[in-house]
């Protein structure tokens, strides 16, 4: 079974640009995690969804932020416009959550962003 | 959401067990106690959750102490690519729970 796929695995981008970053769910799952990884803060997560329905964003560091859920199994990553601390590896994971004992994260390789 | 306390890193040798501690004396009734662990160059991996009950699976064991405050992440034989961040997280229950890292501890295994 494929994992958390996640794309691009590395932007290169300038100041300003827009970035869109993309990621498909293991299929069934319906919970889905954005987390973004630096030096200086490690794993912080930005937001999460439940069955398409954004639950928390508090973790968005401001209005350039946005995530999307369009359909069950995939979600983009919006940075507009972008700026050099934004530079980190933006992980995505899903889980299939039911119940009471929520069910472990999968997560993808990452993507690794580097705003010039 | 309740906090944990780990160790920045350890050592262990190749072949050895190795015992994580973690300390999560705020835990409340609803709280699961999860470990994942991060792998150089790579995203986080499930590694064990429990509630109340020490747990077993092929990657490793966990020990809760009966209070809960505490636990352990046990790793019977530790091999050189068990080198890793470990994260003890807690999480609560139901669907709409969230999982937040701290810093974990860093695990290093010697040959």
């Amino acid at each position: 079974d494929a994992g958390v796929i996640q794309s691009p695995r590395h932007e290169v981008t300038e100041m300003g640009q827009e970035v869109t970053l993309r990621c498909k769910l293991i299929s069934g799952h319906n919970s889905l995690f954005w987390y973004r990884q630096t030096m200086m803060r490690g794993l912080e997560l930005l937001i999460y969804f439940n069955n398409n329905v954004p639950i928390d964003d508090s973790g968005m560091p401001e209005d350039r932020f946005s995530a999307k859920m369009p359909n069950a199994s995939f979600s983009t990553l919006k940075i507009q416009p972008s700026e050099p601390r934004d530079s980190a590896v933006y992980f995505c994971a899903s889980s299939l959550s039911a119940g009471v004992d929520t069910g472990e994260l999968f997560f993808g390789e990452g993507s690794r962003l580097t705003v010039l | 959401d309740a906090k944990t306390t780990q160790p920045n890193s350890m050592e262990s040798n190749e072949e050895e067990p190795v015992h994580l501690p973690c300390n999560h004396s705020t835990i409340s009734g609803t709280d699961y106690i999860h470990w994942y662990r991060q792998l150089p160059s790579q995203g986080p991996e499930y590694v064990i959750h429990g509630l109340t009950s020490n747990v077993n699976n092929r990657m490793a064991s966990l020990a809760i102490a009966e209070d809960r405050k505490s636990s352990t992440l046990i790793l019977h034989r530790a091999t050189l690519r068990d080198a890793a961040v470990y994260y003890c997280i807690l999480r609560s229950t139901g669907a709409n729970s969230k999982l937040t890292f701290g810093k974990g501890i860093t695990l290093s295994v010697r040959p």
